[in-house]
C-alpha cells in the first residue's frame, strides 16, 4: 500500500525566515496531496492541497509544490509567524480499488518571535 | 450538524475492560476514516469505510480492533479487551466523496487505560 515519508520531524524557524517540510510517497497511482494543520489540541485541519495535474499551487504566505516523477511534494511557508507553530502532517490519496488517505508522520514546527 | 461529532471526548478505562467509540460523520459523506494518534506522534491509519464498499480494515492493530458503519453514517469503533497502548487520542474523519477530497475531521476521543 502507499506509503508517505516526511521530513524534519522537528523544525525551528526565527520569525520572517521560510519553513519548508518534504514528503515522499510511494505509490505512483496516487493523484492527490493534502496539508494539514493541527495547532495543539485540536483537530487536524486542511491547510491546501494539490493534485497530480498541477506542479505547484499557492495560497498567500503559502505554496506546496509537487514533483510526480520523484515522487515527492514539498510545503513552503514564507515570512513566518508565531501562529504557524504547529504540526503539519502531509498525506497522499491511495488510488486503488477505492481511495484512502495515508498520512505522513508530521512535522512539529516552532516559530520563534 | 455542522462537522464530525466524536464521543465521548475523554474515556478513562481499566485494563481489559472493552469500550465503544462513536463518530457521526458531516450529513452526505460517504467516506469516513479512524485514525489513532498517541501523545506527540503521527496519525495512524485504522480503517476507512467507503460508501457500501467492503471497510479497508488494513490498518487495525490487532483482531481486539473492530468497527462498524450502520446505515452509512454513524461509526463505531470497538476496542475489546483494552491494553495500556491502546492509549491514545482516537480521530474520526469524514470526507465528500471517495478519499482524494479534504477530510474533515472531529475533535477525537482521548482514551485513557488504567
Amino acid at each position: 500500500g502507499e506509503n508517505v515519508e516526511q521530513h524534519p520531524s522537528t523544525l525551528s524557524v526565527q520569525e520572517g525566515d521560510s519553513a519548508v517540510i518534504k514528503c515522499t510517497y510511494s505509490d505512483s497511482a496516487s493523484n492527490y496531496f493534502p496539508w494539514y494543520k493541527q495547532e495543539l489540541g485540536k483537530r487536524p485541519q486542511l491547510i491546501i492541497d494539490i493534485r497530480s495535474n498541477v506542479g505547484e499551487k499557492k495560497d498567500q504566505r503559502i505554496a506546496v509544490t509537487l514533483n510526480k516523477t520523484a515522487k515527492h511534494f514539498s510545503l513552503h511557508i514564507t515570512e513566518t509567524q508565531p501562529e504557524d507553530s504547529a504540526v503539519y502532517f502531509c498525506a497522499a490519496s491511495e488510488a486503488r480499488r477505492v481511495f484512502k488517505t495515508i498520512f505522513g508522520a508530521g512535522t512539529r514546527l516552532f516559530v520563534k518571535a | 450538524g455542522a462537522g464530525v461529532s466524536q464521543s465521548p471526548s475523554n474515556k478513562v478505562t481499566e485494563k481489559g475492560k472493552d469500550v465503544e467509540l462513536r463518530c457521526d460523520p458531516i450529513s452526505g459523506h460517504t467516506a469516513l476514516y479512524w485514525y489513532r494518534q498517541s501523545l506527540g506522534q503521527g496519525l495512524e491509519f485504522l480503517i476507512y469505510f467507503q460508501g457500501n464498499s467492503a471497510p479497508d480494515k488494513s490498518g487495525l492493530p490487532s483482531d481486539r480492533f473492530s468497527a462498524e458503519r450502520t446505515g452509512g453514517s454513524v461509526s463505531t469503533l470497538t476496542i475489546q479487551r483494552t491494553q495500556q497502548e491502546d492509549s491514545a487520542v482516537y480521530l474520526c474523519a469524514s470526507s465528500l466523496a471517495q478519499g482524494n477530497t479534504e477530510a474533515f475531521f472531529g475533535q477525537g476521543t482521548r482514551l485513557t487505560v488504567v
